[in-house]
């Protein structure tokens, strides 16, 4: 079953805008990651955030996490025509030899140059 | 460094027919090891996992079967494939502990015909 749930299913931004994508959850979680997949192509970890973290940076990446509210925000500043991909949000209640990631289905980014 | 990989790109296949789907991961040991299947425009569902060689937790039940003969060798096979099998799948490998994302192949297009 699909624990996160990404909003929009899909965004179309001028090259040079920032975009914001949300991921929502149902369950406690031990950390929340961000994926980006080129059309055909496997997943590229982005961005890994924990349960008692509460915002987190990497390059033009901006990821929020609020575990009162299940939710995440991932943030693409000054964003670039070579971001267009589908984002994923994915969870994991655990860590170690019992982590699973659950996934959501996915966000479209679409950057118009 | 490490590396993962998974063939084939592509397989077409008639309905009854056998699969059998290879992963395999260069440069670390006792890695988790993840058979993902996503379906068009969906998110990614968890098919099995592995901690470790033998041993296979499946997620779903369903017409495959997964196995891990070597600790960096993961397969998904199937006896007989449905049509509803068609799909992409992507194998994924991590570290389990210290916590860090998942890194996936650049996965099998599967079309059952």
């Amino acid at each position: 079953s699909q624990q996160g749930e990404e909003d929009p299913q899909a965004l179309s931004i001028q090259e040079g805008e920032n975009a914001t994508m949300n991921c929502s959850y149902k369950t406690s979680i031990n950390n929340l990651q961000w994926y980006r997949q080129n059309s055909g192509r496997g997943l590229v970890h982005l961005i890994l955030i924990r349960s008692n973290e509460r915002e987190k940076h990497s390059g033009r990446l901006r990821v929020t996490l609020d575990t009162s509210k299940k939710s995440s925000s991932l943030l693409i500043t000054a964003s670039r025509a070579a971001d267009t991909a589908s984002y994923f949000c994915a969870t994991d209640a655990y860590t170690g030899a019992n982590s699973k990631l659950t996934f959501g289905k996915g966000i479209t980014l679409s950057v118009r140059p | 460094s490490q590396t993962i990989h998974q063939w084939p790109a592509t397989l077409v296949q008639p309905v009854g027919s056998p699969l059998s789907l290879e992963c395999t991961v260069e440069g670390t040991s006792n890695p988790n090891l993840y058979w993902y299947r996503q379906a068009a425009g969906r998110g990614l569902q968890l098919l099995f996992y592995s901690v470790g060689i033998g041993q296979i937790s499946s997620e779903v039940p369903q017409n495959l079967s997964a196995s891990r003969p070597q600790d960096r060798q993961f397969i998904l096979s199937s006896k007989k494939l449905l049509l509803s099998d068609s799909g992409f799948y992507l194998c994924a490998w991590s570290r389990g502990a210290p916590l860090s994302g998942y890194t996936f192949g650049s996965g099998t297009r599967l079309t059952v015909v």
